[in-house]
């Protein structure tokens, strides 16, 4: 079965104090790695979607990276308004019905 | 991106009633759809997934006679709580995906938050 762990569960980070987020992955035949973003009492918000090793995408202070165990998402000098829950997923080659398999998550906090 | 539409935002029930949630894709087909269940800082939880025109497949220790889902057209799925309980009540979310169309990508609703007293 897909597996994908995060790390951190979470995560407090001054503003302007670059890091990264991590998504490990186990997946036979990725068909697609996808990040997300959820704030307190609201559904997922789409960020990215990756397919191959080597691919990287970015969004305003957001760059999300691929391998073939793992993905980041590196945030860029975070402003408080960054503060969520990043949630990673993958699709694979045997996904029923274009089933997502999420992570736990990363509970991102930016403080001023 | 593309937007899910799910209404209501919150529910409050009494024990013993049903409960219906729609879910629908406002600017795309969705041919596949999920329900989630979402407990305080957890993650998302799969409870089934809906084909149009399809019975939905529903996930291990999910009692499909409890939770029906109804994905009766590509742009409209919905979620029946029947008989709900005080421990039925958590935050509901759910997902569309248009397999083979212009979006790969799955995208959520707003997620509702039911609360059976």
């Amino acid at each position: 079965e897909d597996q994908v762990t995060q790390s951190p569960e979470a995560l407090r980070l001054q503003e302007g104090e670059s890091s990264s987020l991590n998504c490990s992955y186990t997946v036979s035949g990725l068909r697609g790695l996808f990040w997300y973003r959820q704030d307190p009492g609201k559904g997922p918000e789409f960020l990215f979607t990756l397919y191959s090793a080597g691919e990287e995408k970015e969004k305003e202070r957001l760059k999300a990276t691929l391998t073939k165990k793992e993905s980041f998402l590196h945030i860029t000098a975070p402003k408080p308004e960054d503060s969520a829950t990043y949630l990673c997923a993958v699709q694979g080659r045997g996904s029923t019905l274009g089933r997502l398999y999420f992570g736990r998550g990363t509970q991102l906090t930016v403080w001023p | 991106g593309a937007v899910v539409s799910q209404h209501p935002s919150w529910v409050i029930c009494k024990s013993g009633t049903s409960v219906k949630i729609e879910c629908r894709s406002l600017d795309f087909q969705a041919t596949t759809m999920f329900w989630y269940r979402q407990f305080p800082k957890q993650s998302l939880m799969l409870m089934a997934t809906s084909n149009e025109g399809s019975k939905a497949t529903y996930e291990q220790g999910v009692e499909k006679d409890k939770f029906l889902i109804n994905h009766a057209s590509l742009t409209l799925s919905t979620l029946t709580v029947t008989s709900a309980h005080p421990e039925d009540s958590s935050f509901y979310i759910c997902s569309a995906r248009e397999l083979g169309g212009a979006y790969t990508e799955a995208f959520f609703g707003q997620g509702t938050r039911l609360t059976v007293v």
